[in-house]
């Protein structure tokens, strides 16, 4: 079992809908990421917060607004979407750091399914 | 642009045998290289990380080898069974602690009992 909880795991919203998706980890770890994954298709980075702080924002449209309550919670509100934005939305976090013994893994969660009609 | 490749085609291999499977990419100097493995439908699970000055790395049944000259990692899996059978995901990273890890597509392996 993922030790990074998604939440919902399946969300079907339309078009004009207000959603939020919800990503928790009890690891202490203090980066946390948003992925996009479309299927056979590459998990991409869309936001990475370090220390519940935005470190990277790939240039994603602003429908999609990360926010990071503490450091155990990432969450991604949905506006205003879609249909090319649905996909699987991965959740991961990581301990950021540069010593030799940072394998700089990742731990993602199941994914959110998103479908926008 | 940086970009990574990985065989798009399936990958289908008879029980026992060694299953090879090869990351080649372009444009980035990585300090590091992994490997996760990914089921339909659910999140990747990591399985190694190789260093940059490192050239070959094992756990278990899994053997990565990193060429920098060649830009080219390769993923074996020894005694491959059918519950290896997944997508195999190649992951390159600037450096450690950093958070600009690039996924390529991956590699779908088939293991027939």
């Amino acid at each position: 079992d993922t030790e990074v909880t998604q939440t919902p795991k399946h969300l079907v919203m339309g078009m004009t809908n207000k959603k939020s998706l919800k990503c928790e980890q009890h690891m202490g770890h203090r980066a946390m990421y948003w992925y996009k994954q479309k299927a056979k298709k590459p998990p991409e980075l869309m936001f990475v917060y370090s220390y519940e702080k935005l470190s990277i924002n790939e240039s994603v449209p602003s429908r999609f607004s990360p926010e990071c309550p503490n450091s155990s919670l990432l969450n991604l509100h949905l506006h205003a979407l879609q249909p090319e934005d649905s996909a699987l939305y991965l959740c991961a976090s990581s301990q950021p750091g540069r010593s030799l013994a940072n394998t700089g893994e990742l731990f993602f969660g199941e994914g959110s399914r998103l479908t926008v009609l | 642009s940086q970009k990574i490749e990985q065989n798009s085609e399936a990958l289908n291999i008879q029980e026992g045998k060694t299953a090879t499977l090869t990351c080649n990419y372009t444009n980035y100097s990585p300090a590091y290289l992994q490997w996760y493995r990914q089921d339909p439908g659910r999140g990747p699970v990591f399985l190694l990380l190789i260093r940059e000055n490192e050239k070959e790395k094992r756990k278990e049944r899994l053997k990565v080898t990193f060429d920098t000259t060649l830009k080219q990692s390769l993923f074996h899996i020894t005694a491959s069974q059918p519950a290896d059978s997944a997508t195999y995901l190649c992951a390159l990273a600037p450096d450690v602690g950093g958070f600009k890890t690039i996924f390529g597509a991956g590699t779908r392996l088939f293991v027939k009992a």
